[in-house]
């Protein structure tokens, strides 16, 4: 069984859309978390959320927003896209704040 | 910002090899996360240290966190074609928000 999986795994769409990605973990974890990882490979936080606090980082454009129905899932809503936005986008999630994350296996975005 | 310095940035070496990675960063890590990432797929978690001095092996991969929790490195032994990946350091920047060094990219020649 994936622990955490994400759709879809890649996705092509035009500038000025609105796109979500899922991500859905069955670890039971409390915390999930959005990373993006740009062209040069550099990974960074988006998103971190669990059922209590949503922390986000700053340098995050208001574009992104993330939506969680329920512990298990914590999508990755994107209003606007912009050509900027083409990167590789990891979901992970953890037992605890502190704790291993377990990644997912990532969804290409392109914005053409 | 805390900042984190991997080096070198991409590696070669014959099957067979031993090498190692190294990550520093600019402040005391309190929890530093070894990550591999095979092209075009997820990250795979391979070890976390968090007290100065440890020291953590797994099969033919050991890392170690110096004293002062400043410094990193990942030591492959005798390295195989199934060790290429790029391998990422990263650290918590505050609840469990890890940033991530620029990664290294290996590739072990059969």
């Amino acid at each position: 069984d994936t622990a955490v999986s994400q759709t879809p795994k890649y996705l092509v769409t035009q500038m000025g859309n609105d796109k979500s990605i899922k991500c859905e973990q069955n670890l039971g974890h409390d915390t999930m978390y959005w990373y993006k990882q740009d062209s040069k490979k550099f990974l960074k936080i988006m998103f971190s959320y669990n059922n209590k606090e949503l922390i986000i980082n700053e340098t995050v454009p208001n574009r992104f927003s993330p939506k969680s129905p329920d512990k298990a899932h914590l999508n990755l809503h994107i209003n606007s896209l912009e050509l900027g936005d083409s990167a590789v986008y990891f979901c992970a999630s953890s037992r605890r704040s502190g704790g291993e994350q377990f990644f997912g296996p990532g969804t290409r975005l392109t914005v053409l | 910002s805390q900042e984190l310095e991997q080096s070198p940035q991409s590696l070669i070496v014959q099957e067979g090899k031993n090498l190692t990675i190294n990550c520093t960063s600019s402040k005391t890590l309190y929890g530093l996360y070894w990550y591999k990432q095979k092209y075009g797929e997820g990250l795979i978690f391979l070890m976390m240290l968090q007290k100065g001095g440890e020291e953590k092996s797994h099969e033919k991969i050991t890392a170690k966190l110096d004293e002062k929790k400043q410094q990193s490195s990942l030591h492959i032994t005798a390295s195989q074609p199934s060790h290429a990946g790029i391998y990422l350091c990263g650290a918590d920047g505050g609840a469990n928000n890890l940033f991530f060094g620029t990664g290294t990219r290996l590739t072990v020649i059969p």
